[in-house]
């Protein structure tokens, strides 16, 4: 299987403040046709996870634009420019490139 | 708008099984892949399986072969997952999600304890 491997696992962060975290993957995320399936996910204390980027770079409905996600083949980063209460979590990536989907060991975003 | 809401909690015992249901509405539920996430207690995600409602065929994480049965009824727009042969590793909550260009939509979860 796929292992995508989160840093940090903790991340500490004031409001405003800019963040980023890395998602690296043990196999090429790009497929045959040139698609990649890498995925980020929110999930709040208590919530469901919620899908913030698709296909690494693209921002899920409703998903607030200080969100961006970058990278390509195993490497890939989501970006937080200008942390507010709201983000406040753990960040998840996933990729669906190879059977089965597999997501990474999550990042939690608190506040410092 | 999109709604994936599922069943209620549950408490089973050691080596029963479990039907869980995940009822779709604000769409056509027979145009997009319905798939299940398991999330063990302070845990990270694993994707267990998926089923597409049009015709009911499935793709399942090796891991999870003999454990998840996949089935939908298409009249009532409902997705169900069957846990067999429970244990502790079972205990965990469980997600429906809607697949579209990732998960774009997620249930609330539910809650399985298994227990004596």
């Amino acid at each position: 299987d796929v292992v995508l491997t989160q840093t940090p696992s903790t991340l500490s962060a004031t409001i405003g403040q800019s963040v980023s975290i890395s998602c690296r993957s043990s196999q090429s995320l790009l497929d045959s046709a040139g698609n990649t399936y890498l995925y980020w996910y929110l999930q709040r204390p208590g919530q469901s996870p919620q899908l913030l980027i698709y296909l690494v770079s693209n921002l899920g409905s409703g998903v607030p634009n200080r969100f961006s996600g970058s990278g390509s083949g195993t490497d890939f980063t989501l970006k937080i420019s200008g942390v507010e209460a709201e983000d406040l979590g753990v960040y998840y990536c996933m990729q669906a490139t190879h059977a089965p989907y597999t997501f990474g060991a999550g990042t939690k975003l608190e506040l410092k | 708008q999109v709604k994936l809401l599922q069943s209620g909690a549950a408490l089973v015992k050691p080596g029963a099984s479990v039907k869980m249901s995940c009822k779709a509405s604000g769409y056509t539920f027979t145009d997009y892949w319905v798939s299940w996430v398991k999330q063990s207690h302070g845990k990270s995600l694993e994707w267990i399986g998926e089923i597409y409602p049009n015709s009911g065929a499935t793709n399942f994480n090796e891991k999870f072969k003999g454990k998840a049965t996949l089935t939908v009824d298409k009249s009532t727009s409902t997705a169900y997952m069957e846990l067999s042969r429970l244990t502790s590793e079972d205990s965990a909550i469980y997600y429906c999600t809607r697949d579209y260009s990732g998960f774009d939509y997620w249930g609330q979860g539910v809650m399985v304890t298994v227990s004596s």
